[in-house]
């Protein structure tokens, strides 16, 4: 099983700010890799597509890099509406795998 | 507009079983992968098993697999997970989604509580 390792668990920034967050592969999953966002009481929403594709609909802020075992997903300027939980997934491998999560919180 | 629509969920003791439905609207649904995943209350997310689109391959989770049977009635639109032999661990949201196979997740829905407690 391929583990995701989100780092940091909790990052505290406020509006205007830029955000990185980073996933780790516990082996290449080479680009399929996708990011999602969550809000309390909320479905998962999807955010980026193998490594760096923005979903329909996603603003331009979100960005998405990274290969075989090292992603990253920037946000370039958070507004209020991004602060929220996001999990990175791979489906490289079966079983699907998710990150633990990283949330963004208002500093 | 995608929709996609759970039911189904609810209370149940330990060792009961329960059927997920999720109601799909908007796209071809016969054309379409779908998956189901969960969170537990206050955690991260799941993936529970996944579908082809003509219900011919699937796949599931170790600690599902045996216990949980996902299938489809692309006449019907709709998705399903029978879950036996439950267990309190398995107490969460179920969230059905679109894709899980050659895609991400790209369509969510909003997710059906299934309590298991005696």
């Amino acid at each position: 099983e391929i583990v995701l390792t989100q780092s940091p668990a909790t990052l505290s920034l406020s509006p205007g700010e830029r955000a990185t967050l980073s996933c780790r592969a516990s082996q290449s999953v080479s680009s399929y890799l996708a990011w999602y966002q969550q809000k309390p009481g909320q479905a998962p929403r999807l955010l980026i597509y193998d490594a760096f594709n923005r979903a329909t609909g996603i603003p331009a802020r979100f960005s998405g890099s990274g290969s075989g075992t090292d992603f990253t997903l920037t946000i370039s300027s958070l507004e209020p509406e991004d602060f929220a939980v996001y999990y990175c997934q791979q489906r490289s491998n079966w079983p699907r795998t998710f990150g633990q999560g990283t949330k963004v919180e208002i500093k | 507009e995608v929709q996609l629509l759970e039911s189904g969920g609810g209370l149940v003791q330990p060792g009961g079983s329960l059927r997920l439905s999720c109601a799909a609207s908007g796209f071809t649904f016969s054309s379409y992968v779908m998956s189901w995943v969960r969170q537990a209350p206050g955690k991260g997310l799941t993936w529970v098993s996944s579908i082809g689109n003509a219900g011919a391959s699937t796949y599931y989770a170790d600690s599902m697999k045996g216990r949980f049977t996902i299938s489809r009635d692309n006449s019907k639109n709709t998705l399903y997970l029978q879950m036996n032999s439950l267990r309190a661990e398995d107490t969460a949201v179920y969230f059905c989604a679109r894709g899980g196979f050659y895609t991400a997740f790209d369509y969510w829905g909003q997710g059906s509580l299934v309590t298991v407690s005696s």
